[in-house]
């Protein structure tokens, strides 16, 4: 069984904080990912990794980074939080290989930026 | 357009009827298609995936998938009150290994 796991479900930060979502994994899997997800606008990439320390943009990756230094770990940074960036952010990972590749997810943490 | 388009609902659907959920995409070589479930406030889990025309069985669940029409669906057999939910089609990108997913089918079964 693929086991995601968030560092908090739950999380308020104050405008202007630097704040870190990690995400770890326990199969060994090449490819994560991070999405925001927002009632009206769906599941949206923000960015996503094939390897470690390689990283690649999604479709929304202004005002946040991401690091992965090792295989397993997989952390989303905001830089400067702001109130545009309250959201639920799911961490996503998988096996890599192709196309066929199948994702799964992490249980979320719901962000509130005050 | 949007890439993926799915009808955001709400479905509603008597208890033990079929449910039907549809989805279209609009990248012509994409290969892969998944259907997810989203319970509300937990995050997707991945219920069916399809990679060729025509149709896949797994207990309950059917999915359908016409590549010549961009369209692929999910069956509900006797649909239960569990399995309201949003569910959310993904299709993989441009042969990539990026999915991009349609805003959801928010699903009901009324009992």
């Amino acid at each position: 069984d693929v086991k995601v796991t968030q560092s908090s479900r739950y999380l308020v930060k104050r405008t202007g904080e630097k704040v870190f979502l990690e995400c770890v994994q326990d199969m060994d899997h090449e490819n994560m990912f991070w999405y925001r997800q927002d009632p009206g606008l769906g599941l949206r990439l923000i960015y996503f990794s094939y390897d470690v320390k390689m990283k690649e943009k999604g479709d929304i990756p202004e005002g946040y980074s991401v690091s992965r230094e090792k295989k397993e770990r997989f952390s989303l940074i905001l830089e400067s939080a702001s109130t545009n960036q309250t959201s639920m952010y799911l961490c996503a990972t998988g096996r890599g290989g192709g196309p066929s590749d199948t994702q799964y997810f992490g249980p979320g943490t719901r962000l509130t930026v005050l | 357009q949007k890439e993926v388009e799915q009808n955001s609902g709400p479905l509603s659907v008597p208890e033990g009827a079929i449910a039907s959920l549809n989805c279209t995409y609009s990248d012509r070589v994409s290969q892969s298609f998944f259907w997810y479930r989203q319970y509300s406030g937990k995050s997707p889990e991945l219920i069916m995936s399809i990679y060729s025309n025509g149709d896949k069985e797994d207990g309950r669940f059917t999915a359908q998938l016409n590549k010549a029409s961009q369209y692929v669906s999910l069956l509900i057999r006797d649909s239960q009150p569990s399995d309201s939910a949003t569910y959310l089609c993904a299709v993989n990108s441009q042969g990539a290994q990026k999915l991009v997913f349609g805003q959801g089918t928010r699903l009901t079964i009324n009992p």
